[in-house]
């Protein structure tokens, strides 16, 4: 099956700092991919659509300025977290969607702590 | 809004024993998802449902698809300890690209 990698796995960084993950479609091309954030013992609320070659689509309550998508090529996009605060702390995991099937694969997830 | 909602959210039972989680939502859909996540992990995909009537079968696992109702069910049958795990179900939001998760059911499978 088609595989979606997520790097870093784990980051922990300090209250201001900036953090960044990447998430690779590993051997398909996916012109759209997908942000999630889980909170402990919590569902999988979507951030935003990442397209590739256009700017990324937020759902509401998610502030952009914060959480800058990327989708520089059809099989990476990156989310940085600026400015991360503790409240940011969270496990991120990106998907990307298959062409022709439409079935969604998902990365491995990347917990982040900000101290 | 498509809103995907499960029931229970938490389900601790005893081995050998039967139990059905269910997946409501709110708008027409015509695909539905149900994952497994263990603790601090990803996603791993248990079934794909595409039609009205769709039942699909993997084990232990039995997973059913009604569109007209807007319910899915997971049946688990004689559950062992391995099956403790949290499951998801996700329904793909007609007319949009998006998959929206529903609230999760966390279970319990104890001796």
């Amino acid at each position: 099956g088609a595989v979606v990698s997520q790097h870093p796995s784990w980051v922990i960084c300090k209250s201001g700092t900036s953090v960044k993950i990447e998430c690779r479609s590993l051997d398909f091309q996916a012109t759209t991919m997908f942000w999630y954030r889980q909170f402990p013992k919590q569902s999988l609320m979507l951030m935003a659509t990442s397209n590739e070659g256009s700017k990324a689509t937020y759902e509401q309550g998610v502030e952009k300025d914060k959480f800058l998508i990327n989708h520089a090529s059809l099989t990476l996009s990156t989310l940085t977290v600026t400015s991360a605060h503790p409240e940011d702390s969270s496990f991120y995991i990106c998907s990307a969607r298959l062409q022709g099937t439409g079935e969604l694969f998902f990365g491995e997830g990347s917990r982040l702590t900000v101290l | 809004e498509l809103k995907v909602e499960q029931n229970p959210l938490f389900l601790s039972m005893q081995e050998g024993k039967n139990y059905t989680i269910y997946c409501n939502y709110s708008t027409t859909s015509d695909r539905l998802y149900w994952y497994r996540q263990d603790p601090g992990k990803s996603l791993e995909s248990l079934f794909v449902l595409l039609s009205n009537g769709a039942v699909k079968q993997e084990g232990r696992l039995m997973a059913s698809l009604d569109t007209k109702a807007r319910l899915s069910t997971l049946h688990i049958t004689a559950a062992v300890h391995d099956l403790s795990a949290t499951y998801f179900c996700a329904v793909d939001w007609k007319g949009t690209d998006k998959l929206i998760f529903g609230t999760g059911t966390r279970l319990q499978v104890f001796p």
